[in-house]
């Protein structure tokens, strides 16, 4: 497609259920972002992908939380026992490359995660 | 984690006014970006500033990015109802963009009275 896309768009767990997050950047990006963003509150960056290669993770609220990207193109943020403060949207952004420049993010839809 | 402080929380404005936002931080970003996020959907880029004391335009939107590269503001002119939705700004660490993290600030909502 021309843009982010991103699955589920909605995704209601119980608490403790691991959950996978599906996202699918523009092609041809090569790099990869995912975001976290509480109700009322602006995006916080949780971990970045240069290919398949994740090279920054310093997001990631805690060790539940899993990224990957194994081919270099989808990735998948996965929520491992999952707890009602995971609750919010997960956004996925991706830019053509890492030379620098005017990289732009483009945003997907986000997926909104409720824990119950 | 770290979020820029962006002002004011919320505008009521009627149509066809101007409107202005801004955005500070404690430390210096060598790229400011701002984006408007509509219901549902994810943030989409308006305006790029990659050069203190820059000012860019786009259609009624005009952008600055500030000299001491610690704060950036967003005016739009004559407001139309499709204005309506939650402005951000960010910062990015880096001159030009690239590879990392976006900084954003909590949002300014932008409401429109008939």
């Amino acid at each position: 497609g021309a843009g982010v896309s991103q699955s589920p768009r909605y995704k209601v767990a119980k608490r403790g259920q691991d959950v996978a997050l599906r996202c699918d950047p523009i092609s041809g990006h090569v790099s990869l972002f995912w975001y976290q963003q509480a109700l009322g509150q602006g995006p916080e960056f949780l971990t970045y992908f240069q290919n398949e290669a994740q090279l920054d993770k310093s997001g990631l609220p805690s060790d539940r939380f899993f990224a990957e990207r194994p081919e270099g193109s989808v990735s998948t943020l996965k929520i491992q026992r999952t707890q009602q403060e995971d609750s919010a949207v997960y956004l996925c952004a991706s830019s053509v490359g890492t030379s620098g420049g005017e990289e732009t993010q483009y945003f997907g839809p986000g997926t909104r995660l409720l824990v119950l | 984690g770290q979020q820029l402080n962006q002002s004011p929380q919320s505008m009521f404005i009627q149509e066809g006014e101007d409107v202005s936002m801004n955005c500070t931080s404690s430390s210096i970003f060598n790229t400011w970006l701002w984006y408007k996020q509509d219901p549902g959907e994810g943030p989409v880029l308006l305006i790029a500033l990659y050069k203190a004391g820059e000012l860019t335009s786009n259609g009624r939107l005009t952008a600055q990015f500030g000299i001491t590269r610690k704060d950036s503001f967003l005016n739009i002119s004559a407001s139309i109802p499709s204005d309506v939705g939650i402005y951000f700004c960010a910062g990015h660490p880096n001159s030009g963009g690239g590879a990392d993290g976006l900084t954003f600030g909590k949002g300014t909502h932008l409401i429109i009275q008939p």
